[in-house]
């Protein structure tokens, strides 16, 4: 039971333009959502999260936008630069004791 | 300030042979320890968590056990590893799970061959 999707495996973007990354859930049960970033042979580091009171957080570069009529949020990330290209993880917080993850979408900046 | 240590950083192991990772925690007491594999193309999933000493929830059956000899280390281990145990093994640890999930450790490249 994939309680988390990422829909999208690969995303490829150029540099400059906004990336956007998607993400479906089906537990409205979950109180935060995370995204986590993660580059080859090492291990995911936390990006930016919004609670499920919330429909949207910035950071930086980063935006994360909740709908939660939708069971849906997305990442942007604007401008994309090249050492944005990595795989992207969504994760939703279950029972405050374990992250739930997506399957990861791969996201390449094109110069 | 806290780090986690994961090793070793990459392991080729044949089938049958033993296996045992080992994760540990500096700068925290009482950390929530998880162990999770990336299968190649494939998402994160939670193999084991415990929030105490002597304390594992296994989250998926399959050929592997998690053990928590000491507050702030957990292991992972087989007694006879499959080809389907190859992938990328990461530990984690939280000690409030919430807008900052977890620290994740730099994970252990596993091929069985």
């Amino acid at each position: 039971d994939q309680q988390v999707k990422q829909n999208s495996p690969s995303l490829s973007v150029q540099e400059g333009r906004i990336s956007i990354l998607n993400c479906d859930y089906t537990n409205s049960m979950f109180d935060y959502f995370l995204w986590y970033k993660k580059y080859p042979a090492e291990g995911p580091t936390f990006l930016i999260s919004i609670s499920s009171i919330k429909d949207k957080n910035e950071d930086g570069r980063f935006t994360v936008f909740l709908n939660k009529s939708a069971k849906h949020l997305s990442l942007h990330i604007v401008p994309s630069q090249p050492g944005d290209s990595a795989v992207y993880f969504c994760a939703a917080i279950q029972g405050a004791q374990k992250l739930v993850f997506g399957q990861g979408t791969r996201l390449t900046i094109n110069p | 300030s806290q780090t986690i240590h994961q090793w070793p950083a990459t392991l080729v192991q044949p089938v049958g042979s033993p296996l045992s990772l080992e994760c540990t925690v500096e700068g925290t007491s009482n950390p929530n320890l998880y162990w999770y594999r990336q299968a190649a193309g494939r998402g994160l999933q939670l193999l084991f968590y415990s929030v105490g000493i002597g304390q594992i929830s296994s989250e998926v059956p399959q050929n592997l056990s998690a053990s928590r000899p000491q507050d702030r280390q957990f292991i992972l281990s087989s007694k006879k590893l499959l080809l389907s145990d190859s992938g990328f093994y990461l530990c984690a640890w939280s000690v409030s799970l919430g807008q900052y999930g977890y620290t994740f450790g730099s994970g252990t490249r596993l091929t069985v061959v």
